[in-house]
């Protein structure tokens, strides 16, 4: 399976700073790499897919790069309903299309 | 637009065998991929399987011998079975719909995504 590391596990924000999470994965993936939101006792919802491409609806504040093994997303201001859990997911194997362990992004 | 709803025992006990369903409405199950993804007490998502809409399956290999998914079009849903549970599978089920899509990018490449999730149910196993 391909493992993918999500770094920090964990950070403190303000409204308003740059934000920027990265998700790390074992081997080579393309740009097949999704990013999901998740407010505490919520589904997950989908922000970006196939690395940068922001899904209908999300705010350009958030943003994907990357490509191979290291991806980062980035939200420009956070805002104060930006405050959840944020998972990568890899999708360049679509026999196991494996998450990261996820950043939780917290109020300073 | 399509919308999801999980639904299934709440409770389990060890040993079992857990059955979930999710229904869709707005859409037809039949065209689209559909998907299982747990999320247990605290922890992060694991995907648990996919199928297509032609009714090819796919499994987390952690999983595979113990989940099968499967699709009633008379129903227009899809459901989820585990055997064998343990206390390991106590967790929040979520279905949701997998988008599978062209782009150019660098080259013509299909991309697979969650974009539709249902609200979740809590399983819990115990006795």
């Amino acid at each position: 399976d391909i493992q993918m590391t999500q770094s920090p596990s964990s950070l403190s924000a303000s409204v308003g700073d740059r934000v920027t999470i990265t998700c790390r994965a074992s081997q080579s993936i393309g740009t097949f790499l999704n990013w999901y939101q998740q407010k505490p006792g919520k589904a997950p919802k989908l922000l970006i897919y196939a690395a940068f491409i922001l899904q209908s609806g999300v705010p350009s504040r958030f943003s994907g790069g990357g490509t191979g093994t290291d991806f980062t997303l980035t939200i420009s201001s956070l805002q104060s309903e930006d405050f959840a859990t944020y998972f990568c997911q890899q999708s360049y194997s679509t026999l196991a299309l494996t998450f990261g362990g996820g950043t939780t992004v917290e109020i300073k | 637009q399509v919308q999801l709803q999980e639904s299934g025992p709440g409770l389990v006990k060890p040993s079992e065998t857990l059955s979930l369903t999710c229904a869709v409405s707005g859409g037809s199950v039949s065209s689209y991929y559909w998907s299982w993804i747990r999320q247990p007490p605290g922890k992060g998502l694991e995907w648990i399987d996919y199928i297509s809409n032609s009714g090819t399956t796919n499994y987390n290999p952690s999983l595979k011998s113990r989940v099968t998914i499967s699709v009633d079009t008379s129903k227009n849903q899809f459901s989820l079975t585990v055997t064998s549970v343990t206390a390991a599978d106590t967790a929040v089920y979520y279905c949701a719909r997998v988008m599978v899509t062209s782009l150019k990018t660098d080259g013509y490449y299909t991309y697979y995504y969650m974009d539709v999730w249902g609200k979740g149910t809590t399983v819990t196993v115990s006795s």
